[in-house]
């Protein structure tokens, strides 16, 4: 069936470091992959979603790429900010969406 | 530009009470909405869905039900409320049915229930 993936949580970094949050997905069909990114009491909010294979989507410093071979979707950031540390859920949709189980992100000044 | 409301923004209920947790969306005709429910520091649940007025099809109620009586209007509501259900409610919307579309979230509404 339909799942998504995520690196468990959390993940504490410092200020200027680099970011990969893996996502991986299944799916027999053909999804649009979207990250959402949550702060504290307030309801997620889109950072970008890619509806082609091999297409790589960015938003605020962060991007993610496409690999349909790999059924992969990793954010990555190359400098990670204080003002970053949120929850980012992966998601795949196809006629209905999936989440995965989110990441929280903790960045440390 | 399209807005989404949620109301109440907190309830402390007691179980076995009764609950109705309300959404609006502005700025947009016939959208999708959705009702997601989210435990403290847990992933987002889909409950409900919605695509037209009167229609509403579940996911996973939880003991919950909801309804559409407008366009822009999306209930979640229980006559008895178990412990299980404290929580973040988030009501969301998307643009068309198709199941690809971008899901906008409200600013959610926290229950407690004791």
């Amino acid at each position: 069936g339909d799942s998504v993936t995520q690196t468990e949580g959390p993940v504490t970094l410092s200020e200027g470091t680099s970011l990969t949050v893996n996502c991986s997905y299944e799916t027999k069909q053909y999804p649009t992959l979207f990250w959402y990114v949550q702060y504290p009491g307030e309801g997620p909010q889109l950072l970008f979603k890619v509806p082609k294979a091999n297409e790589k989507g960015s938003n605020r410093g962060f991007e993610a790429t496409y690999n349909k071979e790999a059924t992969s979707f990793h954010l990555q950031k190359a400098s990670v900010q204080e003002s970053d540390s949120a929850v980012y859920y992966c998601a795949h949709s196809n006629n209905r969406i999936f989440f995965g189980d989110g990441t929280q992100l903790v960045v440390k000044p | 530009a399209q807005t989404i409301h949620q109301w109440p923004v907190a309830e402390i209920k007691a179980v076995g009470s009764p609950l109705s947790l309300g959404c609006t969306i502005k700025g947009k005709s016939s959208p999708n909405l959705y009702w997601y429910w989210q435990a403290t520091g847990g992933t987002l649940q889909q409950l409900f869905y919605s695509i037209t007025v009167g229609q509403v099809e579940s996911v996973v109620q939880l003991n919950l039900s909801a309804s559409r009586p407008k366009d822009d209007q999306f209930i979640l509501s229980t006559e008895k409320l178990l412990l299980s259900h404290s929580g973040f409610y988030l009501c969301a919307w998307s643009p068309g049915l198709g199941g690809q579309d971008t899901q906008y979230f409200g600013p959610g509404t926290r229950l407690l229930v004791l």
